[in-house]
Parts: C-alpha cells; structure tokens; sequence
C-alpha cells in the first residue's frame, strides 16, 4: 500500500505566477488535510477537505489560496500570483473513514517564491 | 482554542541514553488525542505515538513512551536508548476527538535533538 503522495517535490515559482500543489491520499483514505510549515516553524493547519466537500477551511488565507478534491483524482491546492511569503513546505495528510484520528503525512512540496 | 507549547528548541543526549521531550497542551475540549511526530532531514513527518485523553495507561511504541500527565497537561515524549538516526525534529500535537469526525492537528513549534557519541 503505497503512503501518501505529493508532487512536485519542490516547485520554483516567481512572483505573481500560480503554484499547483497534489496530493493523492493512501488507497481507501478519504479524508485529506493540508498543512504549511514555515522555515523553523511547526505544521500550521489550513484546510480539511473530504471527497467533493470542504469540511473546514479555517485556516486557509483569505485570498489567493484554493483547495479542492474532486471525486476522481488528487485533491490539489492552488496558490494564485504567489508572493516570497508563500515559500514554505505543504504538507498533506490523509485518513482512513474508520480511523480518522490517524493521520499519515505525504513527503511534502517545498515552494520557493523568487 | 487548543494550544501545544515546547518549550526546547534543541536538545542533546548521548547515544545509548534516554531523552525527555517536554509538551505541555491547553484545550477546554473533554476529549482529545496527542501525538508525536519526528522530521528528520530529509522533511518527511513520521508518526511515533498517540495518547488518547481517556486511555488509562501511558501508550509505548518500541523505544517510545508518551509521559502524560493529564491534571498537568503535559505529554512529554521519552525516547529510550538514543540511536545517532533519532536526531532530527519531534513535533507535539493535538486534535480534538469530540465531533466524531476527524479534525484538525494543532503543532508546537518543535525540539531539534541531536544524539552524539
């Protein structure tokens, strides 16, 4: 059973373009979370999504920032015109329907604003 | 609103010797899950251990222990014979289990440990 996958694994952007962050969560894992980690800084929450539902996006930037996870495919985040205070390491997470205080972290995708 | 405070940002212990990781939590939920992560290097998080707020006995994985302390609110990590591949980062976190369906984690802000010879 392969873990949870995040691609890219790092992703240079410049200033003002979009960044396209995926996650395909582990095989029966329906429930995916994203989290960003600054440098030097713990994992900060930003959204919970289940299969076509946003479930809590309470920690997701007001502007600029999207999450979604359609019912075919990877759930993906998007951060439109980033800006240097967007790099950071994204992390997702997934869990299982029946044991949903488990949650198992993908690699993560290390964004870098230039 | 829940809280995880570390209050170590680095810590150093020899090999073959145990180390203590100290996490304290604040939360008004009754019910609640805390757990250990480590990042090494390379960035990935890996789960070590959880503590449910009701299981009447401390949880162990291997050479982990989870000291929790509930009228302290503390849940410090134990790592027992330190191993040189133990060095990296251990986050504490938190979530609450009371809405039945699965929620958040609330990081620290983490302890960097290194294991010398």
């Amino acid at each position: 059973n392969a873990g949870v996958m995040q691609n890219p694994r790092h992703l240079v952007r410049r200033r003002g373009q979009e960044a396209r962050l995926r996650c395909s969560p582990m095989k029966g894992h329906s429930h995916v979370y994203w989290y960003r980690q600054l440098p030097e800084e713990g994992l900060k929450f930003m959204v919970y999504l289940q299969k076509e539902n946003i479930i809590d996006e309470s920690g997701m930037p007001k502007e600029r920032f999207s999450a979604e996870f359609p019912k075919e495919g990877p759930s993906i985040l998007r951060i439109q015109q980033v800006v240097r205070g967007d790099s950071a390491a994204y992390f997702c997470a997934s869990s299982p329907p029946d044991r949903v205080y488990e949650q198992y972290f993908g690699p993560g995708t290390r964004l870098t604003v230039t | 609103a829940q809280k995880i405070t570390q209050t170590q940002p680095g810590m150093f212990v020899q090999e073959k010797e145990a180390v203590t990781l100290d996490c304290t939590y604040d939360t008004s939920d009754p019910s609640y899950g805390l757990f250990w992560y480590k990042q090494p290097s390379s960035g990935e998080m890996i789960f070590l251990i959880y503590q449910g707020s009701y299981d009447q006995q401390n949880a162990t994985e291997g050479r982990y222990s989870l000291n929790f302390q509930k009228a302290r609110k503390s849940a410090n990590l134990v790592i027992s014979a330190s191993q040189l591949g133990d060095s990296a980062m251990y986050f504490c976190a938190m979530r609450d289990l009371n809405t039945g369906t699965a929620s958040k984690l609330t990081f620290g802000t983490g302890t960097r440990l290194q294991v010398t010879l």
